[in-house]
């Protein structure tokens, strides 16, 4: 079974600064491997996924397949990137759906 | 072009009642999953409907069970609540089977069993 790992819980950082949020996974096939936010009342929404090799509101994601890791980042932090950050993984083949796969979340605080 | 919706936004059940909880997916969507989203946690995966029949389930016992209507609406209905079923309820679509195509969350119904 395919497993999702943030393993901090809450991520403080000053304006400015870089940012990396954590992300490791467990799946025997290909996965794939997307990150969403959840800004203060608003519903979740994608940021980006790893097939679409894009940056997002400055934000890059790689996968590395030997680390089994999806580390999002962001070189100079803004305030308006303070929200709550959930990894997750899909399976890229088979039958049927197994939906995603979701970490348990970082929240992100940028301070000014 | 309308976003996904979904209610109540709130509700309170007895242990042991029955609820049912909609979801109207995001115009053109022809792909509806539900997502437990318990505090704390990330959402977990209940089922998916594609074009009216179950596609995927995740590990949720029998007692979770759902429909997809014609125009792609679609029910989550639980018998016999626990407290533990306390949650967040997500309802997702999208155009096709996989998450390639981006999924659109609604905002949720919040659901308190007491």
């Amino acid at each position: 079974a395919q497993r999702v790992t943030q393993p901090e819980k809450l991520l403080s950082v000053f304006k400015g600064a870089p940012v990396e949020l954590k992300c490791n996974y467990s799946y025997s096939g290909s996965p794939e491997l997307f990150w969403y936010v959840q800004y203060s009342r608003q519903r979740l929404q994608l940021l980006l996924r790893h097939i679409s090799r894009e940056s997002i509101k400055g934000f890059t994601a790689d996968l590395n397949k030997g680390e089994t890791s999806f580390h999002l980042k962001k070189p100079f932090a803004q305030e308006e990137d303070s929200a709550m950050y959930y990894c997750a993984l899909t399976k890229t083949s088979g039958g049927g759906a197994d939906g995603l796969t979701f970490g348990k979340g970082t929240h992100l605080i940028i301070q000014p | 072009e309308t976003g996904v919706t979904q209610s109540p936004t709130h509700l309170i059940k007895t242990r042991g009642q029955q609820v049912t909880l909609r979801c109207s997916s995001q115009s053109g969507h022809n792909t509806v999953s539900w997502y437990q989203q318990a505090l704390g946690q990330g959402p977990q995966f209940i089922f998916q409907y594609y074009r009216e029949e179950e596609n995927g389930r995740g590990n949720f016992p029998p007692r979770f069970s759902g429909l997809q209507f014609p125009n792609y609406s679609s029910e989550l209905n639980v018998n016999a609540l626990e407290l533990d079923d306390s949650a967040l309820y997500l309802c997702a679509s999208s155009l096709g089977l996989r998450d390639a195509y981006g999924y659109t969350f609604g905002s949720g119904t919040r659901l308190t069993v007491v």
